[in-house]
């Protein structure tokens, strides 16, 4: 247990269907980073919050959206879902650069 | 913008045999730089890292990496495979300094086969 927290671990949905993914970082960390990870793209950078602000947007398409509240959890918003959407999502928490990662949530667009 | 090169797609080597992962990274100054392991359907679990001093820096599970400021490089290195270190690897950086994000770039990772 790494001690960051992915849910759900799976989802299968259908296309132009909206999904919420949640983090909770290890305790006492204040920054979340998203990732996606799919075989053609690898380990794309997504976004980064740092104790509920924003600090940094990557390859994040406009579909996307996150946040993060003050228990300093994050939720990571798919909107209007295609086929290409379909990856591996992992959320990393931080200090001190000591990224850890969370096992992930394998996202099905079907 | 930083980037980080894994120029083996897929290595096979036998049990026992010795192990070397490239890496190179292009970046304006030395960034931190690490190793993480991924097993099919898991997480990325951190093999070692490097922030500065010694230039060999020591992991878990028997691996070891070199920094090579000269040519950019950060190599993953194992003297005995293991069947269980199956997997893929990969490399990322992150800046050393400045600005607010210091989000992880990676490599696109290295797929790794052990032969019995």
């Amino acid at each position: 247990d790494s001690g960051v927290t992915q849910t759900p671990k799976h989802l299968i949905t259908a296309t132009g269907q909206r999904v919420t993914l949640r983090c909770s970082p290890r305790s006492g960390d204040l920054s979340v980073y998203w990732y996606q990870q799919s075989l053609d793209q690898g380990l794309q950078f997504l976004i980064h919050y740092y104790n509920g602000e924003e600090r940094a947007k990557g390859n994040i398409l406009e579909r996307f959206s996150a946040q993060q509240f003050p228990d300093l959890h994050s939720e990571l918003n798919l909107s209007s879902l295609e086929l290409g959407d379909s990856a591996l999502y992992f959320c990393a928490s931080s200090a001190y650069r000591g990224y850890t990662f969370g096992s992930g949530t394998r996202l099905t667009v079907v | 913008a930083q980037s980080v090169t894994q120029p083996d797609i897929h290595i096979t080597v036998s049990e026992g045999a010795s192990l070397e992962l490239r890496c190179n990274y292009s970046y304006g100054a030395t960034p931190y730089l690490f190793w993480y392991v991924q097993s099919p359907g898991q997480g990325l679990q951190l093999l070692l890292k490097y922030f500065s001093g010694d230039t060999l820096v020591q992991g878990i599970k028997g691996f070891e990496a070199e920094f090579k400021r000269s040519q950019s490089s950060f190599n993953l290195r194992k003297p005995s495979v293991h069947w269980s270190d199956a997997a893929e690897y990969f490399c990322a950086v992150a800046p050393n300094s400045g600005g607010s994000n210091y989000k992880l770039t990676f490599g696109k990772g290295t797929l790794l086969t052990v032969n019995p």
